[in-house]
């Protein structure tokens, strides 16, 4: 498996522009998080889903950002209008659920997020 | 709220000593621990875990230490090696698969 994918990995955008930042969990996990690290606040939760529905947004910090998940195998993470706090990393992760003794989240490589 | 604290930054040792890494956290309710090691330009990976059950769990050269009393778990990595430096985050988990990270230590292995 290729593991969890995000796209881009990279992107440098203006005050005041949409970013998009998409993910592809790996095959076969039925949920999937958004987390977004700071040096502040280290790796922060923004939102799960569970089967494709989103069961808790309690860490999106705003209505400016959203995430969706339209199908198994594809969510986007969206921020509109972006502003330079928002400059942070943004990972991707997915894990196959309530399994064993632990559930480990597989985590995607990032996505760098720079706001001028 | 946070309710996973690393209250070092970074953590500075010599190869072949041990490295422990710190852990506190407030939520009761956690039904295990996990801790994750992360390189620059990667995602974190999974490194050990440990139940809230359990007291210690072992793995090669890492350790996890859990003590429920004092709400605090360690990670202790012996002998440390150059290539286990790294940022490492502890977490705390639940049994519907939501995991509460805490903010990091910056570990560095010096020759």
């Amino acid at each position: 498996d290729a593991g969890v994918i995000q796209s881009p990995r990279h992107e440098v955008t203006e005050m005041g522009q949409e970013v998009t930042l998409r993910c592809k969990p790996i095959s076969g996990h039925d949920y999937l998080f958004w987390y977004r690290q700071t040096m502040m606040r280290g790796l922060e939760l923004l939102i799960y889903f569970n089967n494709n529905v989103p069961i808790d947004d309690s860490g999106m910090p705003e209505d400016r950002f959203s995430a969706k998940m339209p199908n198994a195998s594809f969510s986007t993470l969206k921020i509109q209008p972006s502003e330079p706090r928002d400059s942070a990393v943004y990972f991707c992760a997915s894990t196959a659920g309530a399994s064993g003794e632990y559930n480990e989240q597989f985590f995607g490589p990032g996505t760098r997020l720079t706001v001028l | 709220d946070q309710q996973v604290k690393q209250n070092s930054p970074s953590l500075s040792v010599q190869e072949g000593r041990i490295s422990i890494l710190n852990c506190d956290y407030t939520n009761s309710m956690f039904d295990y621990f996990l801790w994750y090691k992360k390189y620059p330009a990667e995602g974190p990976t999974f490194l050990i875990s440990i139940s809230s059950i359990k007291d210690k769990n072992e793995d090669g050269r890492f350790t996890v230490f859990l003590n429920k009393s004092a709400k605090h778990l360690s990670l202790h990595i012996v002998p440390s090696q150059p290539g286990d430096s790294a940022v490492y985050f502890c977490a705390g988990g639940t049994s519907y698969g939501k995991l509460t990270f805490g903010q990091g230590t910056i570990l560095t292995v010096h020759p």
